[in-house]
């Protein structure tokens, strides 16, 4: 049989339809938060990052929204394309801690044509 | 230009071999990473230094053996490894270890047999 753990979370999209990745987060006390895309075979890349300061934070395609009320991050790519397709991981860094980051459990984006 | 290069790519040790992987950047970073990766899992925080100084240890087994020898390079030294130790080593840079964004490295593919 499978073992628990092993399958990421999958979110499928067309070619060309936006794309929101969720991320809920753990410590009320994180101020810091990225996003990072995993190609297969390849380190984590980094982003986009928003500070606690803020709610909305937007890049090249790709928006980032902080809900600090209820823990949650989320991730939205416009006109999704195939070179999307790859793992997201988003991760949190506690002030206090020394730049530790508490990376999410990921999630596997597939970009269908 | 934020590249973090790693080397050896791929390795494959026994159990009895001593084998070290190295990072380099050239950024002008002052905090430096290890983590390790396995397969579908997010990546897990081992080793931060700090201005060439280890700055936190998660409680790394010791046959893990980080080495800092000036600012721009990172080893881990690797002894009596085991063949669950099999795994992506990645190393990751910030400006310092302040709440800062992490660069991450392409990673070493480590297999223990």
């Amino acid at each position: 049989g499978e073992s628990v753990g092993l399958h990421l979370p999958t979110l499928s999209v067309q070619e060309g339809d936006n794309s929101i990745i969720n991320c809920a987060y753990s410590n009320s006390a994180s101020d810091y938060f990225i996003w990072y895309k995993q190609e297969s075979g390849k380190g984590p890349q980094f982003i986009i990052d928003i500070r606690s300061n803020m709610d909305k934070r937007q890049g090249q395609r790709v928006t980032v929204l902080l809900n600090k009320t209820v823990k949650h991050l989320s991730l939205q790519i416009a006109a999704t394309q195939p070179g999307d397709s790859a793992v997201y991981f988003c991760a949190e860094n506690n002030a206090g801690g020394g730049n530790k980051l508490t990376f999410g459990t990921g999630t596997q984006l597939k970009v269908e044509l | 230009d934020t590249e973090v290069t790693q080397t050896p790519k791929h390795l494959v040790m026994g159990m009895t071999n001593k084998k070290s992987l190295k990072c380099e950047q050239h950024m002008g970073h002052r905090a430096m990473y290890w983590y390790k990766q396995k397969a579908k899992k997010p990546p897990e925080l081992m080793f931060v230094y700090s201005y060439e100084k280890l700055s936190i240890n998660e409680s790394v087994p010791s046959r893990f053996s980080p080495e800092c020898p000036n600012s721009s390079l990172l080893n881990l030294h690797l002894h009596a490894l085991q063949p669950e130790d099999s795994a992506l080593y990645l190393c990751a840079s910030s400006q310092d270890q302040n709440t800062d964004t992490q660069y991450f490295g392409p990673g070493t593919r480590l297999t223990v047999l």
